[in-house]
């Protein structure tokens, strides 16, 4: 069974791009999830769908981030205009139901942003 | 407001020795905590959970965590460390109640190295 993929593993842009980051959570899965790590610090939550529908966004930074699910399949973060602060490693995981922790992590997609 | 506090950023172990990670936490009502690992390349992979009953709970990879409630602590320990083992740890809480969204809160993890 193919776990959580995501891409592009490593993005660099500079200041003021768009980027989007893809996910493709584990086959089945109706709970996707959004973390990220910003250098040094702790892993932090961004959103949670269930099926294609936005169960919770309160950790989403601000406006400049647009998470979406087509179908209640794969899912995409865009970061438009990227800055500076936006730089981390972005996470993201599914799980089959609503326990908590029961979550399958990909290997993160890393954002540079010059 | 939840946290996690993983007071030790790095720690360095030969390989053969014990390990013990601290994790604290504080959380307004009964917890499900967590040890998370990533190592290089690689995703974050669950080692163990606790939801309730024994306090003393067994993991993947020959990991065991005890919970405290009176410390408010869940460390993670493993009795004899293997070079590969070398990773970086994240203690997290999520909330008890399933009815809500399971978002976890993470410490700032421990990035383990093991001498050879």
């Amino acid at each position: 069974e193919a776990g959580v993929t995501q891409f592009p593993s490593h993005s660099v842009i500079e200041k003021g791009q768009t980027v989007t980051l893809r996910c493709d959570p584990i086959s089945g899965h109706d709970n996707l999830y959004w973390y990220r790590r910003v250098m040094g610090k702790e892993i932090k939550f961004l959103l949670h769908f269930v099926k294609e529908s936005k169960q919770d966004e309160s950790g989403m930074p601000n406006n400049r981030f647009l998470a979406e699910r087509t179908g209640g399949t794969y899912s995409t973060l865009k970061v438009q205009p990227a800055e500076l602060e936006d730089s981390g490693v972005y996470f993201c995981a599914s799980s089959q139901d609503r326990i908590a922790g029961e979550l399958f992590f990909g290997e993160g997609s890393r954002l540079t942003v010059l | 407001a939840q946290s996690v506090t993983q007071p030790d950023i790095h720690i360095t172990v030969s390989e053969g020795a014990s390990l013990e990670l601290r994790c604290n936490y504080s959380y307004g009502a009964t917890p499900y905590l967590f040890w998370y690992v990533q190592s290089p390349g690689q995703g974050l992979q669950l080692l163990l959970k606790y939801f309730s009953g024994d306090t003393l709970v067994q993991g993947i990879k020959g990991f065991e965590a005890e919970f405290k409630r009176s410390q408010s602590s869940f460390n993670l320990r493993k009795p004899s460390v293997h070079w590969s083992d070398a990773a970086e740890y994240f203690c997290a809480v999520g909330p008890f109640n399933t009815g809500t969204a399971s978002k976890l809160t993470f410490g700032t993890g421990t990035r383990l190295q093991v001498t050879l």
